[in-house]
């Protein structure tokens, strides 16, 4: 049975910082990995999509890596603003259908 | 012109009744689901559907009935409804089966409360 866990569960940092979010996954046979946003009451925002095949994927200041033998991703956010204050979750598709972890709550102080 | 959307937003009932909840998409996807937000946050798949078609069911009671009319349509439909089904409830659609490489789309959500 897949799980996925993302360390930290809740991140604080000043405006302006680099940083990374963590997410491992137990089994590797995964189709693709999907990082989300969710603000607070609000749906979620599809971030970025990594393919299995894929290592990395770039979206302005955002670059998600894959390392799917290891079971890892990392999603980096550079520059961090305060508009990035909000949930993140990473998902992976195994079968058919989406896992998700327990979400990073990121908050970006100015 | 949202790309996926749920209706309604809020939906605040007794226990007992029975409920349901609209999903519509317009991006022309085959493939569609409904997953539980629980009070912890966590998200976890309940249906998929493709085509009209059930492909997923986990582990679901069965008083929750997934309902396609159409491949742009998968509504959701709760009988006798308990206090532990307050969650948020959320659709999403792909252009595929999820193990085709497709990204996944998000409505915004519909908060349920049961009291």
């Amino acid at each position: 049975k897949q799980e996925v866990t993302q360390i930290p569960a809740a991140l604080s940092v000043p405006e302006g910082e680099n940083l990374v979010l963590n997410c491992s996954f137990t089994d590797s046979a995964i189709y693709n990995l999907q990082w989300f946003r969710q603000d607070p009451g609000k749906g979620l925002t599809s971030l970025l999509l990594i393919q299995s095949s894929q290592r990395e994927q770039t979206s302005g200041r955002l670059n998600a890596s894959l390392d799917k033998s290891s079971g890892r991703s990392t999603l980096y956010i550079a520059a961090s603003q305060p508009g990035d204050s909000a949930t993140y979750l990473c998902a992976v598709t195994n079968g058919n259908k989406l896992v998700f972890g327990a979400g990073t709550i990121l908050r970006v102080k100015s | 012109d949202t790309a996926v959307s749920q209706t309604p937003k809020y939906l605040v009932t007794q226990m007992g009744n029975d409920k349901s909840i609209k999903c519509e998409q317009n991006l022309g996807h085959d493939t569609m689901y409904w997953y539980k937000q629980d009070s912890k946050k966590f998200l976890k798949i309940m249906f998929s559907y493709n085509n009209k078609e059930l492909i997923i069911n986990e582990t679901v009671p069965n008083r929750f009935s997934p309902k396609s009319p159409d491949k742009a349509h998968l509504n959701l439909h709760i009988n006798s409804l308990e206090l532990g089904d307050s969650a948020v409830y959320f659709c999403a659609s792909s252009q595929d089966l999820a193990d085709r490489n497709n990204e996944q789309f998000f409505g915004p959500g519909t908060r349920l409360t049961v009291l």
